[in-house]
């Protein structure tokens, strides 16, 4: 079975620093892997996607992230943060063949900028 | 133009009613799904259908039924409302039902049994 972990539930930066969200994944082969935003009392947005192109994935918003195999990590980066990023982040995965697209989420990371 | 809607936005009903919550997509797609985010902020997937058929049914108590008129609608039933039911429900879809397809949400239904 496949699952994700977030770490860090809450992560807190000031404007203009980096923004490193956290997620490895666990699964036989690896996943496609993805990150999306919620914001407050709002739907979820896609950020961006690995599908197995690029190791390095650029998304919208000046967001990124890298697939990393040997560390089953897909860490969400963003150089410079800025106070409309602030909203809660989660990474998901779902299976390459016979899954449906049925996405496994984590547990989420609220991220808070501050001033 | 709102590509995956959902009605109502907040439903607040009673222990033991039975309640509906609709879902329509604009965007052509083939697959719909209902996913439910606890008060924890877990994101969990309840059913997926594609082409109006059911392709995933998560372990969910069958009180709760879906149903897909057409590819653009997939409702939500719910019987017998429990307090443990009260979470927000998202309606999602994506183009087909492959692994690597974006997923469109909806904004959510934001259900309160009390």
């Amino acid at each position: 079975a496949q699952s994700v972990t977030q770490l860090g539930s809450h992560v807190s930066v000031s404007e203009g620093a980096l923004v490193l969200l956290r997620c490895n994944y666990s699964s036989s082969v690896p996943p496609y892997l993805f990150w999306y935003v919620q914001y407050p009392n709002k739907g979820l947005q896609l950020l961006l996607k690995y599908t197995s192109a690029a190791t390095l994935v650029k998304g919208i918003n000046g967001f990124e992230a890298e697939f990393k195999k040997s560390e089953t990590s897909f860490h969400l980066t963003k150089p410079s943060a800025h106070m409309s990023d602030a909203a809660e982040y989660f990474c998901a995965v779902t299976k390459r063949r016979g899954g449906g697209n049925k996405l496994t989420f984590g547990t989420g990371t609220q991220l808070k900028v501050e001033l | 133009d709102t590509a995956v809607s959902q009605t109502p936005k907040y439903l607040v009903t009673q222990m033991g009613n039975d309640k509906s919550i609709k879902c329509e997509q604009n965007l052509g797609h083939d697959t719909m799904y209902w996913y439910k985010q606890d008060s924890k902020k877990f994101l969990k997937i309840m059913f997926s259908y594609n082409n109006k058929e059911l392709i995933i049914n998560e372990t969910v108590p069958n009180r709760f039924s879906p149903k897909s008129p057409d590819k653009a609608h997939l409702n939500l039933h719910i019987n017998s409302l429990e307090l443990g039911d009260s979470a927000v429900y998202f309606c999602a879809s994506s183009q087909d039902r492959g692994g690597n397809t974006e997923a469109f949400f909806g904004q959510g239904t934001r259900l309160t049994v009390v």
